[in-house]
């Protein structure tokens, strides 16, 4: 079956500091990729989200960029802020007809920005 | 546009009982897909409804259902509750539920089973 992993959290950075949090995936087809980002208290809010191979998609300084050939869809910033500390989820939806409405998701990475 | 709305925010039960949350989706959106967060389980999908029909269901057991109106909100209902039925219930809606779209998500229904 469909499947994503996320690499082992808690993240915990400085402000300004570099930010890669890894995602594979496992899944047959083209499946779409999304990052979604989870604030104490609240939904998930999607980041961004790549439909295709070689695309990239990116938001408030985040980019992932979607990787058919390693089945990858890493997420990155280059400057952290406080205010970015969240629970992150890698997600896909897999290509087809039986996968209406469903999205298969990582275990998510708590970020911690400190001062 | 009003975002997604889930009610209610927070509800307490004990084991046995039943339960009925609602969602009412982004209007204009017509799929309607309703997910489990736990700590332990993490996001687990539980089903997908389009005009009123369920088209996707996951592994869940059958005291899981749900339905949706005319109008594309849904409910979801757990009978007989368990203490592991504790959790977070997010509710989500899209255009199609088509696999490039992307869903957009309530604030969620915390559940605690006693």
């Amino acid at each position: 079956g469909n499947s994503v992993t996320q690499m082992e959290g808690p993240v915990t950075l400085s402000e300004e500091a570099f930010l890669t949090i890894n995602c594979t995936y496992t899944a047959t087809g083209y499946p779409s990729l999304f990052w979604y980002v989870q604030y104490p208290g609240e939904g998930l809010q999607l980041l961004l989200k790549a439909t295709k191979a070689d695309d990239k998609g990116s938001n408030k300084g985040f980019e992932a960029t979607y990787r058919k050939e390693t089945t990858s869809f890493h997420l990155e910033k280059g400057s952290v802020q406080v205010s970015d500390s969240a629970v992150y989820f890698c997600a896909l939806s897999a290509d087809g007809g039986t996968s209406y409405g469903k999205l298969t998701f990582g275990q998510g990475t708590i970020l911690t920005v400190h001062p | 546009k009003a975002g997604v709305t889930q009610t209610p925010r927070y509800l307490i039960k004990t084991r046995g009982q039943q339960v009925t949350l609602s969602c009412s989706p982004i209007s204009g959106h017509r799929s309607v897909s309703w997910y489990q967060q736990t700590p332990g389980q993490g996001l687990q999908f539980l089903f997908e409804y389009f005009s009123e029909t369920q088209r996707n269901k996951g592994n869940f057991p059958g005291r899981f259902s749900g339905r949706q109106f005319s109008n594309s909100r849904s409910e979801m209902n757990v009978s007989t509750l368990e203490l592991g039925d504790s959790a977070l219930y997010l509710c989500a809606s899209s255009s199609q539920g088509g696999w490039q779209e992307t869903q957009y998500f309530g604030p969620g229904t915390r559940l605690l089973v006693l």
